[in-house]
C-alpha cells in the first residue's frame, strides 16, 4: 500500500520554464489537495478537489493550474515558474477532510 | 490576524519532562481541530484530533479544546528525543479544507 506518492522529489527550473507536478494516491479518497510549504509560513493550500471532477482554487493558487486527472491522479502545473515558487509542495488526500494524508513531497528550486 | 497561530518555537524541554504547545484560532464557528507532526524533511502525519471541548486522550498525547477562548493545545508526556519535530495545528473549514497553523519546533534534549 503506497499511500499517496509524488514525482518528481527534486526538481530545479530555470524563471519562465513549465513543469507539472504528478500525485496519485490508491486509498480511494475522494479529495485530493495541493500545499506549498515555505519557511515561517506553514502549509498553504494551492488548489483542492473534493471530487473526481471538481477542482477550486485555495489560498495561494496565482500561477498554478490543477487537473483531477481522475479519482486516484491529481496533478499540479507551472506554466511560467518565478523564482518566488521555489517551495516545497506537498499532495494530500483524504477520504472525509478530517485526516488529511500526505505525500512526501517535491522540493522546487527556481533560479 | 492569522487564522491559526502558534508560537514558532523552538520549544526546547530535557528528556522526561511535558512539552505544552499551543495553538489559537480565530474563527468561532470552527469544530474540528488537529495536530500534525512534522519531522525535518519528511511529511506532516496526523498525531491527534478532537472535536469538543475537554481534553483527549491518546498515549502520551492530549489534546485540549477549549472553544470560548479559541484555543487548543498539545500535551507531551514523558518526552522523549524522538519527539523532536515541528507541530502544526490545523483547523477544518468548510469545504473538506484545512487551515494550518506555521508550527511550533520541538526540541527536546537528552
Amino acid at each position: 500500500n503506497a499511500g499517496v506518492t509524488q514525482t518528481p522529489k527534486f526538481q530545479v527550473l530555470k524563471t519562465g520554464q513549465s513543469m507539472t507536478l504528478q500525485c496519485a494516491q490508491d486509498m480511494n479518497h475522494n479529495s485530493m489537495y495541493w500545499y506549498r510549504q515555505d519557511p515561517g509560513m506553514g502549509l498553504r493550500l494551492i488548489y483542492y478537489s473534493a471530487s473526481e471532477g471538481t477542482t477550486d482554487k485555495g489560498e495561494v493558487p496565482n500561477g498554478y493550474n490543477v487537473s483531477r486527472l481522475n479519482k486516484r491522479e491529481f496533478s499540479l502545473r507551472l506554466e511560467s515558474a518565478a523564482p518566488s515558487q521555489t517551495s516545497v509542495y506537498f499532495c494530500a488526500s483524504s477520504e472525509t477532510g478530517y485526516e488529511q494524508y500526505f505525500g512526501p513531497g517535491t522540493r522546487l528550486t527556481v533560479t | 490576524q492569522k487564522e491559526v497561530e502558534q508560537n514558532s518555537g523552538p520549544l526546547s524541554v530535557p528528556e522526561g519532562a511535558i512539552a505544552s504547545l499551543n495553538c489559537t484560532y480565530s474563527d468561532r464557528v470552527s469544530q474540528s481541530f488537529f495536530w500534525y507532526r512534522q519531522y525535518s524533511g519528511k511529511s506532516p502525519e496526523l498525531i491527534m484530533s478532537i472535536y469538543s471541548n475537554g481534553d483527549k486522550e491518546d498515549g502520551r498525547f492530549t489534546a485540549q479544546l477549549n472553544k470560548a477562548s479559541q484555543y487548543v493545545s498539545l500535551l507531551i508526556r514523558d518526552s522523549q528525543p524522538s519527539d523532536s519535530a515541528t507541530y502544526l495545528c490545523a483547523v477544518k473549514k468548510y469545504g473538506n479544507k484545512l487551515v494550518f497553523g506555521a508550527g511550533t519546533i520541538l526540541r527536546v534534549k537528552s
